[in-house]
């Protein structure tokens, strides 16, 4: 099945740092791709839509200054966390929509820990 | 004390039976859905989707009933095993972009 990878799969940093996290389709296009973000033992939380050549769409109530999101080509998409603070600190999954058949796949996730 | 939204339901069935885990999804224009196994520290898996012109479906060992009534999805795990421990999530798409919105959550428990 198609792949959809996420590099790194943990980080941890210091507050007031920002940190890039990218999303790969392995072997597929994808135009599309979505971040989420999980807090422990909640649900998957969507952040923003990623779209590759335009601007990212952000759902309400996310910073679009915080959480840059750039997808530059049709097999990857960055979200950086700007001046992370521990409050940022959760699980975030990004997925990927295959362009040639709208099938959508996930990543198996980066851990951010901010000190 | 707890705080509301850091535990999840918990369902805890033994070894061999049958499962039913539910979600109440909130949109009425909601036409595609998905549900999802996750385990600890790794991303969701699909297991098996449903569209808003069926009310069931099965897959192996599986079967996801939709009662757009109530906006109510279920998912039957047959004959459960130990590997079905995770936390099980429904997904909602509202047609828009593909995005998908997803429910609380359940954690499923397997005692051998």
């Amino acid at each position: 099945g198609a792949v959809v990878s996420q590099h790194p799969s943990w980080v941890i940093c210091k507050s007031g740092t920002s940190v890039k996290i990218e999303c790969r389709s392995l072997d597929f296009q994808a135009t599309t791709m979505f971040w989420y973000r999980q807090f422990p033992k909640q649900s998957l939380m969507l952040m923003a839509t990623s779209n590759e050549g335009s601007k990212a769409t952000y759902e309400q109530g996310v910073e679009k200054d915080k959480f840059l999101i750039n997808h530059a080509s049709l097999t990857l998409s960055t979200l950086t966390v700007t001046s992370a603070h521990p409050e940022d600190s959760s699980f975030y999954i990004c997925s990927a929509r295959d362009s040639s058949n709208n099938e959508q796949f996930f990543g198996p996730g980066t851990r951010l820990t901010v000190l | 004390g707890e705080s509301v939204g850091l535990h999840l339901p918990t369902l805890s069935v033994q070894e061999g039976d049958n499962s039913i885990i539910n979600c109440a999804y909130s949109n009425s224009a909601s036409d595609y859905f998905i549900w999802y196994k996750q385990e600890s520290g790794k991303g969701p898996q699909f297991i098996i989707d449903i569209r808003s012109n069926m009310d069931k479906r099965q897959g192996q060992r599986v079967t996801v009933l939709l009662n757009k009534t109530v906006k109510h999805l279920s998912l039957q795990i047959a004959a459960t095993q130990p590997g079905d421990s995770a936390v099980y999530f429904c997904a909602e798409n509202m047609g828009n972009f593909n995005k998908f919105y997803f429910g609380s959550g359940t954690k499923l428990n397997v005692k051998p």
